[in-house]
């Protein structure tokens, strides 16, 4: 079953503070893999896409790594803002007719001043 | 680039009207748009896939003839929930996916929260 599981489910951090989230999929076959934020009551954005060929990918704070011999990524953010508070949804891309997204079920940061 | 809009952005209805949502690419061209939907502290559940031209290909377990999905252009994709009811209360959210580039990249709009009294 094409699945993509994530952790934690929730996290507190402190502001300036650097965390890691995890991601855990059994999708194939497998076609990319996205992370995206998501505030409260808005729609989500794109942070980073990788292939199964790539390993790394930042985008600002923000550092995607993707091991795909073992279905795992993980997106470290560095030196949190309190605008980062969000929740952060890894999807991984079904390589099918119609590259149907899987989601994972989310994690909710929050950042503290 | 790459800009979705939904209009409404929120919703309030009585139990057993029918609202319409709209889902527009602005700065592209979408042959197919996704409609999803979210409850609270739960990700994006997709309910069905639309494309311009022909019918829209539902989920299993999502009624078609509840929640109607036209697509009548490549820009514009409308969602109508018939005869709201509580339950249907929830955050729907529609994304785009380019006609020709990219093919699988998916552009998500803001989201429309609707509420059924």
């Amino acid at each position: 079953k094409n699945q993509v599981e994530q952790s934690p489910q929730s996290l507190i951090i402190l502001e300036g503070k650097n965390c890691t989230l995890q991601c855990n999929y059994t999708v194939s076959p497998f076609s990319n893999l996205r992370w995206y934020k998501q505030d409260t009551g808005r729609g989500p954005v794109s942070l980073t896409i990788m292939t199964f060929s790539e390993n790394t990918k930042s985008n600002g704070r923000y550092t995607a790594t993707l091991d795909a011999d073992t279905k795992q990524s993980s997106l470290h953010i560095t030196a949190s803002q309190l605008s980062d508070s969000a929740s952060y949804i890894c999807v991984v891309s079904h390589l099918s007719g119609t590259y149907k997204y899987i989601f994972g079920t989310g994690t909710r940061l929050k950042v503290l001043a | 680039g790459a800009v979705v809009s939904q209009h409404p952005s929120w919703v309030i209805c009585k139990s057993g009207t029918s609202v319409k949502i709209e889902c527009r690419s602005l700065d592209f061209q979408a042959t197919t748009m996704f409609w999803y939907r979210q409850f609270p502290k739960q990700s994006l559940m997709l309910m069905a896939t639309s494309n311009e031209g022909s019918k829209a290909t539902y989920e299993q377990g999502v009624e078609k003839d509840k929640f109607l999905i036209n697509h009548a252009s490549l820009t514009l994709s409308t969602l109508t929930v018939t005869s709201a009811h509580p339950e249907d209360s929830s955050f729907y959210i529609c994304s785009a996916r380019p006609s020709g580039r990219e093919h699988d990249t998916q552009y998500f709009g803001p989201g429309t929260r609707l509420t059924v009294l």
